[in-house]
């Protein structure tokens, strides 16, 4: 079982509607952390989250940390919001350990 | 700032042969971690550098190395090249308080 995982794998939507991606993970975290990548491979970090809830402009992440979840949802959905998103953990404080990561949310943003 | 810039951008190399890709991180971070993404296991966490010392390495064979220079820049070095090591190899600096910023990333073609 990996220790960190996403839902859905695939998600197609139309513009303008609201998306939830969601992840779980099994283990003790410093921080989680979502990552959007786009065809041609770069990816960049979209949040960090220890606790509680962030926004920036249409995205927003949220985190349980008792429960062990957190969500990235993005409002008014654009198709420039298509991409992989990627739900990755630190296992401890300070980076040593690198990041674990989900395996990522397919979504497609149809006009 | 600067980004984390990556070289070379594109690799192809015959079986057997070896690779060293170079990372450069943002100014003043001084973590470095390396991961290789691929179809078939998504992004895996290859190794972490911090002030020159490697703090951890995930599950890859010894033919995986790496090495940090005293101004955080990194390197990391392949041996015998296996078809298998085809991939995109990405670097990220961090700092506690920034998150990670990741380069755009090495595609290594073996042939």
């Amino acid at each position: 079982k990996n220790e960190v995982e996403q839902s859905p794998q695939n998600l197609t939507a139309q513009e303008g509607e609201f998306i939830t991606i969601n992840c779980s993970y099994s283990v003790g975290i410093s921080a989680l952390h979502w990552l959007q990548q786009h065809p041609g491979g770069g990816i960049v970090s979209l949040f960090m989250l220890s606790s509680g809830k962030k926004k920036h402009g249409r995205l927003i992440a949220t985190i349980n940390i008792q429960e062990k979840h957190s969500s990235l949802h993005i409002t008014a959905s654009h198709p420039r919001d298509s991409a992989v998103y990627i739900c990755a953990v630190s296992l401890r404080r300070g980076g040593a350990d690198g990041l674990t990561f989900g395996k990522g949310t397919h979504l497609i943003i149809q006009p | 700032k600067a980004g984390v810039t990556q070289t070379p951008r594109y690799l192809i190399k015959t079986r057997g042969q070896q690779v060293t890709l170079s990372c450069s991180p943002i100014s003043g971070h001084r973590s470095v971690s390396w991961y290789q993404q691929t179809p078939g296991q998504g992004l895996q966490f290859l190794f972490e550098y911090f002030s020159e010392t490697q703090r951890n390495k995930g599950n890859f064979p010894g033919r995986f190395s790496g090495r940090q220079f005293s101004n955080s820049r990194s390197e990391m070095n392949v041996s015998t090249l296996e078809l298998g090591d085809s991939a995109l190899y990405l670097c990220a600096s961090s700092s506690t308080l920034d998150g990670y910023t990741f380069g755009s990333g090495t595609r290594l073609t073996v042939v």
